[in-house]
């Protein structure tokens, strides 16, 4: 079964850092690697998506895909109190399974 | 832009007694259709997908049973509620390659 594993588990940074968020997956045949963010009792919300190996980015958010070592990081420039959350990692396979991982929860203090 | 609507938003209910949640998407039209399970604090668990109006796939077997009886309506069931299935349900929806986009949820409670 397809598993996907994050770090660290929580994380708490000063507003303003830069923060790195990263996520394991085991099968290279994943179609593309989702990143989300979930508030408490929310569902998540859909942040940034990368398919190839590289990076990809999108405002303050950057994404890093390397398929030979299975790994994806996502990088968030001048973290802000409102971007304190649960980031969830998922991973797509083309079976309509998608598997997510536990999340690192992410507080920025202001 | 989409939106799901999930019924109830919360729940509590006794140890064996049955259930029905639900949802509706708008938005888009033949959406593939997901109903996710987390447990407090746990991770999301994908309980079943459906490509199509009364196709229906399991992921994982939590004695639970799920119907899409129209292209917008995705119904999650039981006969009899365990402990064990108290959390937050997800209905999640996706077009094509897009994202998978969720509903704000159901609380439930088996007690």
């Amino acid at each position: 079964q397809e598993k996907v594993q994050q770090s660290p588990e929580s994380l708490i940074v000063p507003e303003g850092a830069m923060v790195s968020l990263n996520c394991s997956f085991s099968d290279s045949a994943s179609q593309s690697i989702w990143w989300y963010q979930q508030h408490p009792g929310k569902g998540p919300k859909a942040l940034i998506s990368i398919f190839s190996n590289g990076n990809k980015k999108e405002g303050r958010l950057t994404v890093y895909l390397n398929r030979a070592s299975l790994h994806v990081s996502l990088h968030i420039k001048d973290s802000q109190p409102s971007d304190s959350a649960v980031y969830l990692c998922a991973a797509y396979y083309g079976n309509e399974k998608i598997t997510f991982g536990a999340g690192t929860k992410l507080t920025i203090k202001p | 832009a989409q939106t799901i609507h999930q019924w109830p938003v919360a729940e509590i209910k006794a140890v064996g007694s049955p259930l029905s949640l639900g949802c509706t998407i708008k938005g888009k039209s033949s959406p593939n259709l997901y109903w996710y399970w987390q447990a407090t604090g746990g991770t999301l668990q994908q309980l079943f997908y459906s490509i199509t109006v009364g196709q229906v796939e399991s992921v994982v077997q939590l004695n639970l049973s799920a119907s899409r009886p129209k292209d917008d309506q995705f119904i999650l069931s039981t006969e009899k509620l365990l402990l064990s299935h108290s959390g937050f349900y997800l209905c999640a929806g996706r077009v094509a390659n897009t994202e998978v986009f969720f509903g704000k949820g159901t609380r439930l409670t088996v007690v």
